[in-house]
């Protein structure tokens, strides 16, 4: 069955350090997504992103924040300078736009320090 | 603003023992109401879409219903692999984005 891939799985990284988290969608999806899971809370979106724009975000995604789909398989989350709240799980997501649910991948843990 | 409220938090029963988890809602406009399950370390994993009140959909020993206000999973004879926390999430007409409830943790003893 076709996943949603999410590299790497954990990352540690100093506090106001630039970190770049990826994900490689299904392949035929279109719509692909960004939502985090501090530890013992809710999963909350963060962005939605289609025809490589971005569609929504939330107002937790500000300017700390940045998506790229930089070339035909790839859909990256940059936030460019961590803070020790942005420790969570990070999630991406894709979906068709026919069925409206979306493929979670696996993950990746953020840990700042 | 759209709220999803699950109840209750944790929930542990024995195995073959059923139960219900709620889903209570509110959305300005519902595109869609979702399950899914999550396993620890792991991303959801989708369960169900409903789209409108009186909408029931099965799998396996699951079902989910729905009402204009809440949703109730239902779970028949469980077994311990069904072990997992279970999300409820809406979508809003017009919105991208989904917006969960905190879940109910399932622990099933054999």
């Amino acid at each position: 069955e076709p996943e949603v891939t999410q590299t790497p799985s954990h990352q540690v990284t100093q506090m106001g350090q630039e970190v770049i988290l990826r994900c490689v969608p299904i392949s035929n999806h279109l719509y692909f997504y960004w939502y985090r899971q501090i530890l013992g809370q809710k999963v909350e979106f963060l962005v939605s992103f289609y025809n490589n724009e971005i569609s929504e975000k939330s107002e937790i995604f500000d300017d700390q924040f940045s998506v790229e789909r930089p070339d035909g398989s790839n859909f990256t989350l940059k936030i460019r300078s961590t803070k020790l709240e942005d420790s969570a799980m990070y999630f991406c997501a894709s979906n068709t736009g026919q069925e409206i649910y979306g493929t979670f991948g696996s993950g990746t843990r953020l840990t700042v320090v | 603003e759209d709220q999803v409220t699950q109840s209750p938090e944790a929930l542990r029963l024995q195995e073959g023992e059923s139960s219900s988890l709620n889903c209570s809602y509110t959305v300005s406009g519902l595109r869609g109401l979702f399950w899914y399950r999550q396993d620890p370390g792991k991303g959801p994993e989708f369960l169900f879409t409903l789209y409108s009140a009186g909408e029931e959909k099965e799998k396996e020993r699951l079902k989910a219903t729905l009402t204009k206000k809440e949703s109730f999973l239902h779970i028949t004879a469980p077994k311990p692999e069904d072990s997992a926390t279970y999300l409820c999430a809406v979508q809003a007409r017009g919105a991208d984005g989904l917006t969960f409830g905190k879940g109910t943790h399932l622990i099933i003893q054999p």
